[in-house]
């Protein structure tokens, strides 16, 4: 069984940059999540796909964009770069069949704006 | 959304049982609770999950009060790997959104 994957695993950025951060699913998976994990903080909800739909968004702005792909592997565009948007970004996927969804996370992007 | 609330930090013993508490008076009726740890520099890991009855798998178990405002979660015999930062967290609606607060940052000692 493949486990979730994530590419870049580092990436710096300048200000005002348009970023695409990119996930693979586990296996048997058909749920991607997003997540953005600041320095020393938990990790915050951007969003959630399901059938390469939008399921779910957190209190992040439209800058914030992802794609679902018929193979359910996913990616997050951040347009507009901010030097807060500097974290961790973490992908999740899961089975929504499973009514509690346990969600099996990836190594995440680490994302530097400068 | 419902919130948790658990200590900052914690230390245990190598080979000792530890006893991770989480507070969730504000969880409602269909809310289950998970627990999930971040190793450094790692991503987060599923731990545990229960609705209302106590749960136990290889790696813990969960321990749910009879009104659901409290659990605890326990690790029979820790070593130096579990050595984390521990989440609990209420699921959310049917997207399962997590929300993870703070987390307790669990240091064992050799």
């Amino acid at each position: 069984e493949t486990g979730v994957t994530q590419s870049p695993t580092h990436l710096i950025k300048t200000r005002g940059q348009q970023v695409t951060l990119r996930c693979s699913s586990q296996s048997g998976h058909n749920t991607v999540s997003w997540y953005q994990q600041a320095l020393g903080q938990g990790p915050q909800f951007i969003f959630q796909y399901y059938r390469e739909e939008e399921n779910g968004r957190g209190n992040f702005p439209p800058r914030f964009s992802g794609l679902q792909f018929p193979n359910y592997s996913s990616e997050l565009n951040v347009n507009a770069l901010e030097l807060d948007d500097s974290a961790l970004y973490l992908c999740a996927s899961s089975r929504a069949d499973r009514p509690t969804y346990e969600q099996y996370f990836g190594p995440g992007t680490r994302l530097t704006v400068t | 959304d419902a919130k948790t609330t658990q200590p900052n930090s914690m230390e245990s013993n190598e080979e000792e049982p530890v006893h991770l508490p989480c507070n969730h008076s504000t969880i409602s009726g269909t809310d289950y609770i998970h627990w999930y740890r971040q190793l450094p520099s790692q991503g987060p890991e599923y731990v545990i999950h229960g609705l209302t009855s106590n749960v136990n798998n290889r790696m813990a178990s969960l321990a749910i009060a009879e009104d659901r405002k409290s659990s605890t979660l326990i690790l029979h015999r820790a070593t130096l790997r579990d050595a984390a930062v521990y989440y609990c967290i209420l699921s959310s609606g049917n997207t399962g959104k997590l929300i993870f607060g703070q987390g307790t940052t669990l240091q064992v000692k050799p």
